[in-house]
């Protein structure tokens, strides 16, 4: 595993709004997907642990998918609400943790 | 059950001098990684334990080191510091009941110990 990317970067979005963002990962040696989100001043929280190909995870309004064949994954928000302002984190887990660098998420009430 | 913690929660250094950090699993899990975030970095890992014994690490010089007690409870040592050693320290620990620890483990992270280095 080499290099973990999440785009995009921010984004600014209303309340109510769905969003999603990407995590691209070396498809070659992956083991499993971690999603994670981090709230200011709080701990990374674990949302997914996501490992065969076409895997599809919820919990309330967010869910996620995963194509080990191409190397991505999405997260999924259904009707932001102010209280999903966070960071979102992947990380693509094998012998080591790689992690992206983050989406950052503001959502507007 | 109670969380990971992680002490101290901040720490002022100089140049030159040592740190030592801590964290406590939550009770039971025995695999405890290590992460570091800077300014603009995702978090970068650092090492991970399990039973006492380094199982990997991450691409950090050797004055990054590290140790795994009996108790599960880890401590994180950085010898030499340099200013661009400032950042946040987080430890995470996994149930890891199988042996070594799984990839799909889940991770469950300490709130962070805040180094700075002047």
């Amino acid at each position: 595993i080499l290099n973990v990317e999440q785009s995009p970067q921010s984004l600014h979005v209303q309340e109510g709004d769905s969003t999603n963002f990407t995590c691209s990962f070396p498809s070659s040696n992956f083991y499993a997907l971690h999603w994670y989100r981090w709230e200011t001043a709080k701990s990374p929280e674990a949302l997914f642990v996501m490992t065969l190909n076409g895997d599809e995870k919820k919990k309330g309004r967010i869910s996620a998918t995963l194509n080990t064949k191409e190397g991505y994954s999405y997260l999924y928000i259904k009707g932001s609400q102010p209280e999903d302002s966070a960071t979102y984190l992947c990380a693509a887990r094998g012998f080591k943790t790689i992690f992206g660098a983050g989406t950052r998420l503001f959502v507007k009430a | 059950k109670a969380g990971v913690t992680q002490t101290p929660r901040y720490l002022i250094k100089t140049r030159g001098q040592q740190v030592t950090l801590s964290c406590s699993p939550i009770s039971g899990h025995r695999s405890v990684s290590w992460y570091q975030q800077t300014p603009g970095q995702g978090l970068q890992f650092l090492f991970e334990y399990f039973s006492e014994t380094q199982r990997n690490k991450g691409n950090f010089p050797g004055r990054f080191s590290g140790r795994q007690f009996s108790n599960s409870r880890s401590e994180m040592n950085v010898s030499t510091l340099e200013l661009g050693d400032s950042a946040l320290y987080l430890c995470a620990s996994s149930l890891a009941t199988g042996a070594p620890p799984s990839s799909t483990d889940t991770q469950y992270f300490g709130p962070g110990t805040r180094l700075t280095v002047l």
